[in-house]
């Protein structure tokens, strides 16, 4: 079956920097694009970033553009999300989460892992 | 960007009456050439990622419960519940998956009453 596991969360300074990573099993990676989504404490859901089957596009919200970086490595079947210059309102559960469809970058989510808490805080 | 507005914020319904979502875009996620609707909703219950219920504004996910049903084009999007179960309570999300960034809007609570 699908699986998504998030890690590399915790707790760092705003200015600083932290990747998360996803692993994926249960399916052909490569096959698919992938999402990072977040929620901060007691919010909504936030798109934050698409990565394209192959790596070769990538889309951002503009909430993030120019500080965070998805990227993935097919070979690992790993996902990841490079965040810098951290502010404090970037605090959230950090979602990975899987296409419905192979190779299409505009469907839903299909699956989702467990999250990854990312604090901001000084 | 597309916004996305959901009416009411929160809801409670009896159990086994209908609970009835909206959903507004700012914009149109019908794409003419395929004649699709580009919208999804989502459940989420507390301290759980979010669950795909209905995709493409009114195909459900397998596995779904048929008492879940989605309905709409353009910019205007209904998802119903045609009778509350306990097991429904959860927070609900639409989101259109139109446009790049994609955007959520802010979710319809529902209790029982």
């Amino acid at each position: 079956q699908v699986q998504l596991v998030e890690s590399g969360g915790g707790v760092v300074q705003p200015g600083r920097s932290l990747r998360l990573s996803c692993a994926a099993s249960g399916f052909t990676f490569s096959s698919y694009a992938m999402y990072w989504v977040r929620q901060a404490p007691g919010k909504g859901l936030e798109w934050v970033a698409v990565i394209s089957y192959g790596g070769s596009n990538e889309y951002y919200a503009d909430s993030v553009k120019g500080r965070f970086t998805i990227s993935r490595d097919n070979s690992k079947n790993t996902l990841y999300l490079q965040m810098n210059s951290l502010r404090a309102e970037d605090t959230a559960v950090y979602y990975c989460a899987r296409a419905w469809e192979q190779q299409l970058v505009r469907v839903p989510m299909q699956h989702w892992g467990q999250g990854a808490l990312v604090t901001v805080s000084s | 960007d597309i916004v996305m507005t959901q009416s009411p914020n929160s809801l409670a319904v009896s159990l086994g009456e209908r609970a009835t979502i909206n959903c507004q875009s700012s914009q149109s996620v019908l794409y003419s050439s395929n004649n699709k609707n580009y919208l999804a909703w989502y459940q989420q219950k507390p301290g759980q990622p979010p669950k795909l219920l209905i995709y493409w504004a009114s195909t459900r996910e397998s596995g779904v419960p048929d008492r879940f049903s989605g309905s709409g084009s353009g910019t205007d999007f209904t998802l119903t519940i045609s009778s509350l179960q306990a097991e429904d309570v959860a927070v609900y999300y639409c989101q259109q998956y139109y446009n790049t960034p994609s955007t959520f809007g802010p979710g319809t609570k529902v209790d029982i009453k």
